[in-house]
């Protein structure tokens, strides 16, 4: 079945340091990734995606390259800053074709970033 | 900006005893979702909902679980019996229609349960 694959955590970065959290995944068919966030006290909210290979998704600093050819999802960051102390979530939807459009997800990756 | 609620924030119960879930999605949103994480564990996928019954379910989600839609604003999950594995934080989501396929979901914050 379809499976997500994330680096474990917890990862601790100094402000302005450089982010990368690894994702990699396997799937049927042609599954479109996300990374999702969740700040603490809030629900998790979708901070980029990409649809097909080699698309890069990009918000609020972050980017991730859809690799078909590594099965890879990284998610990047240059400069980060304490306010994206957060749990990074990987996460992929494949269409199966019998219809299946839940998400499968990563077990996250607690960021903590500090002064 | 709309969100979806969730409560309670955190539920101790006793093995055996029923829970309930509660969770508030975004008015206008017609497709619901239950999410489970047991600590250390990938996020997983419990149940979803669409006009008034049950779209797709996973394994876990057997019979001692239910999902309901009693007044066209709440959407609960209920666990009959807890177990001590029942322990995780549950996720509830929610999605506009035209975002159905999309894997673009609105979540709650969750809902910690610790089972005794």
């Amino acid at each position: 079945g379809d499976s997500v694959t994330q680096m474990e955590g917890p990862v601790t970065l100094s402000e302005e340091a450089f982010l990368t959290i690894n994702c990699t995944y396997t799937a049927t068919g042609y599954p479109s990734l996300f990374w999702y966030v969740q700040y603490p006290g809030e629900g998790l909210q979708l901070l980029l995606k990409a649809t097909k290979a080699d698309d890069k998704g990009s918000n609020k600093g972050f980017e991730a390259t859809y690799r078909k050819e590594t099965t890879s999802f990284h998610l990047e960051k240059g400069s980060v800053q304490v306010s994206d102390s957060a749990v990074y979530f990987c996460a992929l939807i494949a269409y199966s074709g019998a219809g299946s459009y839940q998400l499968t997800f990563g077990k996250g990756t607690k960021l903590s970033v500090i002064p | 900006e709309p969100e979806v609620t969730q409560t309670p924030s955190h539920q101790v119960t006793q093995m055996g005893q029923e829970v309930i879930l509660r969770c508030v999605p975004i008015s206008n949103h017609l497709y619901f979702y239950w999410y489970r994480q047991i600590l250390g564990q990938k996020v997983e996928f419990l149940v979803s909902f669409y006009n008034n019954e049950i779209s797709e379910k996973s394994e876990i989600f057997d019979d001692q679980f239910s999902v309901e839609r009693p007044d066209g604003s709440n959407f609960t999950l209920k666990i009959r019996s807890t177990k001590l594995e029942d322990s995780a934080m549950y996720f509830c989501a929610s999605q506009h229609g035209a975002q159905r396929g999309t894997g673009e979901l609105f979540f709650g914050e969750g809902s910690r349960l610790t089972v005794l």
